[in-house]
């Protein structure tokens, strides 16, 4: 299996802050990359997928970078409906696996 | 735009077997598009993917689960189903399904929650 992980597991910051989130591979995923934005109480929401691409709809604060086993998501200025958790997930293999997840909290 | 809906029991035995479906509405789960799959989440904990298919029939299986775990799809109902025998407690858990536009879930059920519990 390829192993996700992310850090870090949890974040505090306030609004306007810039973010970064790390993801990384236990081997190369290429650009197989997606990132997920869950609330509590509902399902995960795509924001970024191949890496880099934003999904339509999504604030362009959002954006992702990387490729081969070390990639990122930024928020350029955090909003307050952006406290969340957030997920990477890659598809490279057809045994998907999820990072284990960043909560960002307000401080 | 696709539509899930999961579908299923809410409380289970242990040891019995834990049947969900999930309706898929706004397009063909026959679309050669798309990939549908089944994502369970423990209560407080991260996500965890269980498995996917095609509309052929062709499965993948997360190889933690893939003794217990059965995928299905019903093309005349629109329709896939997920079996996942011999639960535990530790099978509780909100179960969503999703479709997976290779390699990306870019639309989601609401999520069910399925307690094992006698």
């Amino acid at each position: 299996d390829i192993q996700m992980t992310q850090s870090p597991s949890s974040l505090s910051a306030s609004v306007g802050d810039r973010v970064t989130i790390t993801c990384r591979a236990s081997q190369s995923i290429s650009s197989y990359l997606n990132w997920y934005q869950q609330k509590p109480g509902k399902a995960p929401k795509l924001l970024i997928y191949a890496a880099s691409s934003l999904q339509s709809g999504v604030p362009s604060r959002f954006s992702g970078s990387g490729s081969g086993t070390d990639f990122t998501l930024t928020i350029s200025s955090l909003q307050p409906e952006d406290f969340a958790t957030y997920y990477c997930q890659q598809s490279y293999s057809t045994q998907i696996t999820f990072g284990q997840g960043t909560r960002l909290e307000i401080k | 735009q696709l539509q899930l809906q999961e579908s299923g029991p809410g409380l289970v035995k242990p040891s019995e077997t834990l049947s969900l479906t999930c309706t898929v509405s706004g397009g063909s789960i026959s679309s050669s598009s798309y990939y549908w799959g089944w994502i369970r989440q423990p209560p407080g904990k991260g996500l965890e993917w269980i498995g996917s298919i095609y509309y052929s029939g062709s499965t993948y299986y997360n190889p933690s689960l893939k003794s217990r775990v059965t995928i299905s799809v019903d093309t005349s109902k629109n329709q896939f189903s997920l079996k996942l025998s011999s639960v535990t407690a530790a099978d509780t858990a909100v179960y969503y399904c999703a479709s997976l536009r290779w390699p990306t879930f870019d639309y989601w059920g609401q999520g069910t929650l399925v307690t094992v519990s006698s």
